[in-house]
């Protein structure tokens, strides 16, 4: 499974675009780049994912350069309910037909007023 | 928006005794998963569940773990013996099968405290 890396918190006031980069630098051309945002006490939510290029839904833009070494969740305009860790995770279907996913620590996103 | 439901949202259990934490996974997916997540730390992989036995597991998943589909729509984790380090946050995941179709649905998870 291909490690990530991403900042371990970042800070920004309300209204305004956040852009969360990951860096995977050991991709493999089988694996897809997925986001998920956890609350305090709950599981994580499925944000977004892509393989290349940029991917877009009513939640967030996810911009994967050509070489598919980083990528990039952009949230735009924060709220306050915006506050939570945001997850990179990048892999592909095991073996065995299941697909496990593997955490970090993820980036600890903090709204300000 | 379909929902992975776990029950119960709390338990609190004393250190050797054997809990069941349940789960409803959304009725058209075919892979289930149980993870868990001690408080400060990352959200571990337990085991996944496919075709009505286990797919992988992970090294926490030991003998005193198992899991279960007793009927159509439940997915249950049994933990026996109960030790203090297995107070955690346990949450239950299911998935569609085929290309692209990696998204995760979490339950809201079950907070377990063993005393």
């Amino acid at each position: 499974l291909a490690k990530t890396t991403q900042p371990i918190s970042m800070d920004s006031y309300e209204g305004q675009e956040v852009n969360i980069t990951c860096s995977h630098n050991n991709i493999a051309t089988n694996d897809y780049i997925t986001w998920y945002q956890q609350f305090p006490s709950q599981g994580p939510r499925f944000i977004i994912q892509g393989y290349k290029t940029k991917v877009t839904n009513e939640v967030a833009s996810l911009f994967i350069p050509a070489d598919r070494k980083s990528s990039t969740l952009s949230l735009p305009r924060v709220s306050l309910s915006d506050t939570a860790v945001y997850y990179c995770l990048v892999g592909d279907r095991s073996g065995a037909g299941s697909y496990q996913l593997t955490f970090g620590k993820g980036t600890k996103l903090s709204v300000i007023p | 928006e379909p929902e992975v439901t776990q029950t119960p949202s709390h338990q609190v259990t004393q250190m050797g005794q054997e809990v069941i934490l349940r789960c409803v996974p959304i009725s058209n997916h075919l892979y289930f998963y149980w993870y868990r997540q001690i408080l400060g730390q990352k959200v571990e992989f337990l085991v996944s569940f496919y075709n009505n036995e286990i797919s992988e597991k992970s090294e926490i998943f030991d003998d005193q773990f198992s899991v279960e589909r007793p009927d159509g729509s439940n997915f249950t984790l049994k933990i026996r013996s109960t030790k203090l380090e297995d107070s955690a946050m346990y949450f239950c995941a299911s998935s569609e099968p085929g290309p692209g179709s990696y998204g995760y649905t979490f339950g809201s998870g079950t907070r377990l405290t063993v005393v």
